[in-house]
């Protein structure tokens, strides 16, 4: 079946500028993360939803960054006057059940964001 | 909160060579352990999972357990491809993350295996 899909691919962008990133997570699958991987940082968490909502925005670096998730599917990660330090892979991630510390998270391959 | 501390790498090996990336964590209660592995130009996946004390993941020839007294889940290979030339990141989930992110990963900071033929 499909996997995590991620849009676009990649994105330059000006700093100062809006970006919407977009992921599809596999069907039926009702957990939903957004982890970023820089160099320096490596993997960090950034935001998980449970259904639409989002209970864990914990990972979140600043109030420039947003996402939300609809019918339970598609969610979009929003950054706003872009900086570049930004400029990292943004990985979404989808699971079967809520919250399951046991559950195998299924990665998308990533958008890659460079800030200019 | 919980934490995940991996060998630095990177970590160069010839091939049929033994495989040892140490990882160990830090979280309380009874956190799942996995290992992913990011192949170049490709995105994360599962190499293994372990989710309860003493458990032993395993897949592709690559094993892992689950040590509680040592607070470890070191990924193991007996014989080393080029094929498996690639990042590895150990994660967490659960543990002292408390409340409904239960499966919010926390990851190390990955080491990168070279293997020549």
């Amino acid at each position: 079946g499909a996997g995590v899909s991620q849009s676009p691919s990649n994105k330059v962008t000006e700093k100062g500028k809006d970006v919407e990133l977009r992921c599809d997570p596999i069907s039926g699958h009702t957990a939903l993360y957004w982890y970023r991987q820089s160099l320096g940082q490596g993997l960090e968490f950034l935001i998980y939803f449970q259904g639409n909502s989002a209970p864990d925005k914990s990972g979140l670096p600043s109030d420039r960054f947003s996402a939300e998730r609809t019918g339970g599917s598609v969610s979009t990660l929003t950054i706003q006057r872009t900086q570049q330090e930004d400029s990292a892979v943004y990985l979404c991630a989808s699971s079967r059940r809520l919250a399951g510390r046991t559950d195998t998270q299924y990665f998308g391959p990533g958008t890659r964001l460079t800030v200019l | 909160g919980n934490s995940v501390t991996q060998m630095e790498g990177p970590v160069t090996l010839s091939e049929e060579a033994f495989l040892t990336i140490n990882c160990t964590y830090t979280a309380t209660g009874y956190p799942s352990l996995f290992w992913y592995v990011q192949y170049p130009g490709e995105g994360l996946q599962l190499l293994l999972k372990a989710t309860k004390a003493d458990d032993k993941g395993s897949n592709k020839g690559f094993e892992a357990t689950y040590r509680k007294e040592t607070t470890s889940f070191h990924l193991e290979k007996g014989s080393v491809q080029v094929s498996d030339s690639a990042v590895y990141f150990c994660a967490l989930s659960g543990g002292n993350a408390g409340g409904t992110s239960y499966g919010k990963l926390t990851f190390g900071q990955g080491t990168i295996l070279t293997v020549h033929p």
